[in-house]
């Protein structure tokens, strides 16, 4: 069965601090994997992985995807309290047009 | 600018009532999604369509119907609300994979109360 497992399921930090969120995948023909923010409504994109070792980056937040070890790491550097946020990451197999979600992990950011 | 809109945004109703989530895209958007979202559970799909008159099951679809008569909307029935389907909504839309940039699209939810 596919699945998409996110760790922490919560992590709460001080301003200032870096963080690393984990998501691990069991799914078959795996083609992308994304990372999505989402704040008090709906979730809003971040990035999409599909090449093991490339990271992407934007601003203060990056992400890089093995493909060998079935794992994407999304790291947020200097965080502030803005970034507050539950952190969802998708995987979508070749097959069909669905994406698995995991739980997601909460990040606090605290003044 | 394209959107994808839902309503209505909150809805408190009855245990038994039959009860129609609407889901608007103006993306032109050929795949559309239901996914509910509730604590410790992430977002788990309800149903899908890939086009027009096509639709799927998700995981959690009992209970759960929806139709797709045209490219913009896939309307979400509870047929008879239970206690369980208490839940936030999300509906989803992406382009088809050969011009897709991978990203789903979502609305601003809704928030369903059954009491």
């Amino acid at each position: 069965e596919d699945k998409v497992v996110q760790s922490p399921l919560s992590l709460v930090v001080h301003e200032g601090d870096t963080v690393t969120l984990n998501c691990s995948y069991e799914v078959t023909n795996f083609r992308s994997l994304l990372w999505y923010k989402q704040e008090k409504k709906a979730p809003t994109f971040l990035f999409m992985l599909t090449s093991s070792g490339i990271e992407k980056k934007s601003g203060r937040l990056s992400s890089i995807l093995d493909k060998k070890e079935l794992f994407s790491i999304l790291n947020i550097t200097a965080t502030q309290t803005g970034d507050s946020a539950i952190y969802l990451c998708a995987v979508e197999p070749h097959t069909g047009n669905q994406f698995y979600f995991g739980t997601g992990t909460s990040l606090t950011v605290i003044p | 600018d394209a959107e994808i809109t839902q309503s209505p945004r909150h809805k408190i109703t009855e245990t038994g009532r039959q009860v129609t989530l609407a889901c608007h895209q103006t993306w032109n958007h050929n795949n559309m999604f239901w996914y509910r979202q509730d604590l410790g559970h992430g977002l788990r799909l309800i149903h899908y369509s890939y086009g027009v008159q096509d639709t799927n099951k998700g995981e959690v679809s009992d209970g759960y119907s929806v139709s797709r008569s045209n490219t913009e909307d896939l309307p979400l029935t509870l047929e008879s609300a239970a206690s369980s389907q208490t839940s936030v909504y999300f509906c989803a839309s992406s382009a088809n994979r050969g011009r897709r940039t991978g990203e789903l699209f979502f609305g601003e939810g809704s928030r369903l109360t059954v009491l």
